[in-house]
């Protein structure tokens, strides 16, 4: 198996543009995360869908987030418009979800907004 | 709400010496406990999980770990660490009520020096 396939795995954008983040997550597993990592504030959970429904979106850090899951094999985080602090590295895992299964990690897009 | 503390923000050792990174958490009821690595510039890969039964956990690279639940603690050790270890550390638990959800710690830096 491939893993979690994140895309880009670079991004640098100027203040104001729209940012697209792409997550395809291992095939058979319904849960999917998207985090966020900055030196600041560590590891925060952003949201996280269970059969492509959105089940907890609290961490979402305001409405210039959005985040979707048409299928069970992609999800997007689009940031409109960015801002310097969204600056991070967002990570996308996914699990089965069978109670107390591992969450496997993507391997992060690095995101340096200008 | 859960939460997680890692109390060692940043741990330097040299090689061969021992390792024990703490852990603790706070929820009274069931929970799995994981422990995640963080290689410099990769992503997220699960060190050893706790579920049940022994509560000396082994994983892999000669890490284990204890989960201790009158202290609420599940500390990472391994006996004599290497240069390659060096990396960021995660302690997360998962309770019975949060579905596949994670609480991860603040992470502990290691620096392992050859």
């Amino acid at each position: 198996d491939a893993g979690v396939i994140q895309s880009p795995r670079h991004e640098v954008t100027e203040m104001g543009q729209e940012v697209t983040l792409r997550c395809k997550p291992i095939s058979g597993h319904n849960s999917l995360f998207w985090y966020r990592q900055t030196m600041m504030r560590g590891l925060e959970l952003l949201i996280y869908f269970n059969n492509n429904v959105p089940i907890d979106d609290s961490g979402m850090p305001e409405d210039r987030f959005s985040a979707k899951m048409p299928n069970a094999s992609f999800s997007t985080l689009k940031i409109q418009p960015s801002e310097p602090r969204d600056s991070a590295v967002y990570f996308c895992a996914s699990t089965d979800d069978s109670y107390r299964e591992t969450q496997y990690f993507g391997p992060g897009t690095r995101l340096l907004v200008l | 709400a859960q939460s997680v503390s890692q109390h060692n923000h940043h741990v330097i050792l040299s090689e061969a010496a021992s390792l024990e990174l703490g852990c603790n958490y706070s929820y009274g009821g069931t929970v799995n406990l994981f422990w995640y690595v963080q290689y410099p510039g990769q992503h997220l890969q699960l060190l050893l999980k706790y579920f049940s039964g022994d509560p000396l956990v082994k994983g892999i690279k000669g890490f284990e770990a204890e989960f201790i639940k009158s202290k609420f603690s599940f500390n990472l050790r391994k006996p004599s660490v290497q240069w390659s270890d060096t990396a960021e550390y995660f302690c997360a638990v998962n309770n019975d009520n949060a579905g596949n959800m994670l609480t991860f710690g603040g992470g502990t830096r290691l620096m392992v020096k050859p």
